[in-house]
Order: structure tokens, then sequence, then C-alpha cells
């Protein structure tokens, strides 16, 4: 069963410390993204990747890392240089970054900090 | 700078119908999406359009106007079970995704 698979779940994160989201994809999608939710507010894009070992920062890339080294994996690292990192965040994926595709999502992980 | 607006919150009746409107302000357009969000779940692609006029799609169906950037989504014969945000994005030139706030509806018995 094709689809998009986050962990975890759930996150809790420590001041002064970075926490990895994980982000696999199984649908051969060249194109996938990270975004950040907040009550009331538009899905905020972090980073995105339109092919393996390529990434660009979206509009809130401060205090976010990514790594795309497979064509199937994107995670996701908040460092502790975020200061605000309590959110849903969303990894979706589409067939193209060049394309007019809709982009597919994966069920989020919720952070929050202890 | 780059702008979509949609209600924060509608109400509607259980078998009625709903439309949710959405205007947009963006450097370029390649296209505009409505997803549906459930509480805590990730949103579902529920369409897109690209030329003026109506899509439909059994009990959605989904409009848009260019020129008056404006779109609008209508749910009918409403189901307890369409409780949810709707999301309205638009495609900028850079085939990123531009994302309105969402739209809380609440169906009632």
């Amino acid at each position: 069963d094709g689809g998009i698979t986050q962990s975890p779940k759930y996150l809790f994160r420590k001041e002064g410390q970075n926490v990895t989201l994980s982000c696999e994809q199984n649908l051969n999608h060249d194109a996938m993204y990270w975004y950040r939710q907040d009550p009331g507010q538009g899905l905020r894009l972090i980073y995105y990747s339109q092919i393996v070992n390529d990434f660009q920062k979206g509009d809130i890339a401060e205090g976010y890392s990514v790594s795309r080294e497979k064509k199937e994996s994107f995670p996701l690292t908040v460092t502790s240089a975020q200061k605000n990192p309590t959110a849903f965040y969303l990894c979706a994926s589409s067939i193209s970054g060049y394309s007019n595709q809709p982009q597919h999502f994966g069920d989020g992980t919720r952070l929050s900090i202890l | 700078g780059q702008n979509i607006d949609q209600p924060t919150e509608m109400t509607a009746t259980e078998g009625a119908i709903v439309q949710i409107n959405c205007t947009y302000q963006t450097s370029g357009f390649n296209g505009l999406f409505w997803y549906q969000q459930h509480a805590g779940e990730a949103p579902t692609f529920l369409s897109y359009n690209v030329l003026d006029g109506l899509e439909e799609k059994g009990r959605f169906s989904s409009f848009l106007s260019r020129s008056k950037g404006y779109s609008y989504l209508l749910l009918k014969e409403l189901q307890m079970k369409d409780s949810a945000s709707y999301l309205c994005a638009v495609m900028d030139s850079n085939y990123q995704l531009i994302w309105g706030a969402g739209t809380k509806l609440i169906i009632k018995p």
C-alpha cells in the first residue's frame, strides 16, 4: 500500500535538544516537502527537495535542517536554535516539483516542549 | 505580497449545501487546490482547478475565476463526516503552494 509515513506521531523536546522527525514515502515521488502548521495559520513551508541530494529553504527554514540522501526519505531535524518549535509538522510528496500535480501528506508529527 | 483569504469558520446543517469561498493574490498562478483536513490528521486532496469554471466530483464541486482571484468549494448533501477544515492553496509561478489558514466547517444535525 503506497503512502507517506511519518514518525513518531508525538514527540517531546527538552531545552537545548535537537530532535529528528522521520518521513518515508514509497510512492516513487521525486519531490518532498516539510510544512509546519500552527493554529489559525496556513501551512508554512520549511524545506523542500525536488530531487535526491538537493534541497532548498522554504519560508521558515531558520532553526531546521534536512537531508535527502535517498529518494524515499526526507528527515527533518529541529535544532535548539528553533525557539518556538511547538507545532504540527507535516511531510508531503509529489510526483515532481516542477508540475501542478497535487501534494500528498503523511499523518503528521506533533512536537511539544517539555 | 502573496495572500490567500478564506473564512475562519462556517456552520451548516446535515443534508444542506454549503459554499466555502477563497480569494487569492499570488505571484503567478499554476492552479488552485482544495484539501480536506480532519482534526489532527493529514490534509487530503479534494480538487484542482486551473481553468475558469466548475469542476464536479460527486457531492463536491469547485469553481474558479482567475480574473477575480476567486474560488469556492461547494459541498452538497452534507454529512456529519464532512465536519473538517477545508484548505485552499494556490500554486505560484515556482510551483510552490501558498496556503490559506483553512475554514473550519461545523455540521449540525
